[in-house]
């Protein structure tokens, strides 16, 4: 079954405390993609990748790190939780398409909480 | 920069009956793609139906339709004949051009109730 997995699925931490999100896709995409959903906001991205070893800032980068080690995995990473990071995230893949006709596969998100 | 318009927060409606989402769109790209998500409160995001910008036709998904008129810039989804599992939050969104990026733009979405 095609899909994107993500862990934990629901994360309580205090402020400064690192933490890994990882996040893993079965159907060989190239491009993956980080967002946070906040409430009225909708979902705004962190980082993308077009490949392995190729990453870059989406429009809400501050405070996150991520790498693309291997195709099926971008894990993203919070070296110092701020509470301003609460939010529900989700990880996003799709092959590259020419016109913008290719879905995005979404992750099932994960409910993050810094105290 | 694109930008994406959901202007219903909420909207309640009686089962049986059709619903329209609003979504207008700005982009100065010259192709670009525009998509419809549902998450229900479970919270995952379920892709529904896409319109191309040079597609000469509405796309239709069984029960969901997009009325797309590009010159008005707006892509409503329509839902015929609406069930209870409708209720949800919707989400338009739009990806451009440029190759690379696959960016999603999204709006602030719409929440959905159908009143039995």
């Amino acid at each position: 079954e095609a899909q994107v997995t993500q862990n934990p699925r629901y994360l309580i931490t205090v402020t400064g405390k690192k933490l890994t999100v990882t996040c893993s896709q079965n159907m060989n995409h190239e491009y993956m993609s980080w967002y946070r959903q906040d409430p009225g906001l909708g979902l705004r991205q962190i980082y993308y990748s077009m490949n392995v070893e190729v990453t870059d800032k989406g429009d809400v980068p501050e405070g996150y790190k991520v790498s693309r080690k291997e195709k099926r995995n971008f894990p993203l990473i919070l070296e110092s939780p701020s509470p301003n990071q609460t939010s529900l995230y989700f990880c996003a893949s799709s092959s590259h398409s020419a016109q913008g006709a290719y879905e995005q596969y979404f992750g099932p998100g994960t409910r993050l909480t810094v105290t | 920069a694109q930008k994406i318009t959901q202007t219903q927060p909420g909207m309640f409606v009686q089962e049986k009956e059709a619903v329209t989402l609003d979504c207008t769109y700005d982009t100065s790209d010259p192709s670009y793609g525009l998509f419809w998500y549902k998450q229900p409160s479970s919270g995952e995001m379920i892709f529904l139906i896409y319109q191309g910008s040079y597609d000469q036709q509405n796309a239709t998904e069984g029960r969901y339709s997009l009325n797309f008129q590009k010159a008005r810039k707006s892509a409503n989804l329509v839902i015929s004949a609406s069930q209870l599992g409708d209720s949800a939050m919707y989400f338009c969104a739009m990806r451009g051009t440029n190759f690379g990026n696959e960016k999603l733009t999204f709006g602030t979405g719409t929440r959905l109730t159908i009143i039995p």
